[in-house]
């Protein structure tokens, strides 16, 4: 089976960088993603990761090291519209390339 | 334009009923997927269809069943409603099951079972 971790919540504040961890135990691994979702509407995509490093995209980064089984999103200049969930995903060819998520962590920006 | 489009946007219903909920994307993917989000908003997926072939179906009750009339199309149907399939549905696709594309979502349905 898929296991994801991640905090459940954060609180950060406005403008300051904010790093949300998420650790997995997959077979088959094929890429990792993170998205975005406000409260009441759809998870909206922000990034993946297929090899190891740093993908950068605007004011959001995400890490992998996949020998630690280990991911990070990274956001910076932290605005209040940032305040969401953020779902990390895991997509294992072991079992037909499925997405397998985590619960999760929400967080909350504060001025 | 819509990308992903799910209809009824909300579902009250009873127990014991049988009901669908539709959705349609019109970003030329070939793969479609079912998602339920509980209230604890653990996203878990259902089903997966790709070009009309059920590709993984997950340990859901057999109540649910996806119908697939094409690509663009996957309908979700749940006979007789339990309670705890109370959730918020949501529709997803992407290019290719094969390769590591992300997901489109659509806006989601809520369904409340009474």
């Amino acid at each position: 089976g898929q296991n994801i971790d991640q905090p459940t919540e954060m609180t950060a504040t406005e403008g300051a960088i904010v790093q949300i961890n998420c650790t997995y135990q997959t077979s088959g691994f094929n890429g990792l993603f993170w998205y975005q979702q406000h409260a009441g509407e759809a998870p909206t995509f922000l990034s993946y990761n297929v090899l190891d490093g740093l993908e950068e995209k605007g004011r959001f980064s995400s890490f992998l090291s996949r020998s630690k089984g280990y991911s990070y999103l990274l956001l910076k200049e932290l605005q209040m519209k940032d305040s969401a969930s953020y779902l990390c995903a895991v997509r294992a060819t072991n079992t037909g390339n499925q997405f397998y998520f985590g619960t999760g962590t929400s967080l909350t920006v504060i001025p | 334009d819509t990308a992903v489009s799910q209809t009824p946007k909300y579902l009250v219903t009873q127990m014991g009923n049988d009901k669908s909920i539709k959705c349609e994307q019109n970003l030329g993917h070939d793969t479609m997927y079912w998602y339920k989000q509980d209230s604890k908003k653990f996203l878990k997926i259902m089903f997966s269809y790709n070009n009309k072939e059920l590709i993984i179906n997950e340990t859901v009750p057999n109540r649910f069943s996806p119908k697939s009339p094409d690509k663009a199309h996957l309908n979700l149907h749940i006979n007789s409603l339990e309670l705890g399939d109370s959730a918020v549905y949501f529709c997803a696709s992407s290019h290719r099951m094969t390769d590591a594309y992300e997901q489109y979502f659509g806006p989601g349905t809520r369904l409340t079972v009474t």
